[in-house]
């Protein structure tokens, strides 16, 4: 079956930080990998996402490369900043011959402190 | 103007009481899907319809029901709510047309159940 498995927060980090914040996955077939954030009082934002082996998303200094050989997907920021604040969901979506909907994991809440 | 609206944006009910979440897209989206999310359990995925005439029930279908009236609009009901389904619901779009689905979040909907 179809799963998403990413760290249990939350994951305090002073400004300035590295952060990584992994997730795996279980798929059948050949799935695209996507990063959302929600920001505090907000709905989730797609952030980056790759669609295939070896691709690399990137969006607003957010990195994470798609390692079909770990079968992972885990997001990284070199130098986090404040307004990173926020839960990020990693989100698996099938590719269309082996399932139609879309999983994700639990979320990971960051807080970053000045 | 927001792509996907969702209202109200939030609703406090009674135990017993039938309530209606609306949610519109003007992304010219075939696809919606409904979801609800709780704390430590991330997105849960309640129903999703892939056009008009397609309505498929997700993970947690039970004490909820859907409407498509019609591509735009997507309504998810709850015929006689409790309190365990005190949540944030959300609503998403996507395009079949993209090459891997991403989905589209409206802003959320914040229910408490007394």
């Amino acid at each position: 079956g179809n799963s998403v498995t990413q760290m249990e927060g939350p994951v305090t980090l002073s400004e300035e930080a590295f952060l990584t914040i992994n997730c795996t996955y279980t798929a059948t077939g050949y799935p695209s990998l996507f990063w959302y954030v929600q920001y505090p009082g907000e709905g989730l934002q797609l952030l980056l996402k790759a669609t295939k082996a070896d691709d690399k998303g990137s969006n607003k200094g957010f990195e994470a490369t798609y390692r079909k050989e770990t079968t992972s997907f885990h997001l990284e920021k070199g130098s986090v900043q404040v307004s990173d604040s926020a839960v990020y969901f990693c989100a698996l979506s099938p590719h269309f011959l082996t399932g139609n909907q879309f999983y994700f994991g639990t979320g990971t809440s960051l807080t970053v402190i000045p | 103007d927001a792509d996907v609206t969702q209202t109200p944006r939030n609703r406090i009910t009674k135990t017993g009481k039938r309530i209606m979440l609306e949610c519109s897209q003007t992304k010219g989206h075939d696809r919606m899907y409904w979801y609800r999310q709780d704390p430590g359990l991330g997105l849960r995925l309640i129903y999703y319809s892939f056009d008009v005439k397609d309505i498929n029930k997700g993970e947690i279908s039970d004490g909820y029901s859907v409407s498509r009236q019609a591509q735009a609009k997507f309504s998810l009901s709850l015929e006689s709510a409790i309190p365990n389904q005190t949540a944030l619901y959300f609503c998403a779009t996507s395009d079949r047309q993209e090459p891997q689905e991403t989905q589209y979040f409206g802003p959320g909907t914040r229910l408490l159940v007394l």
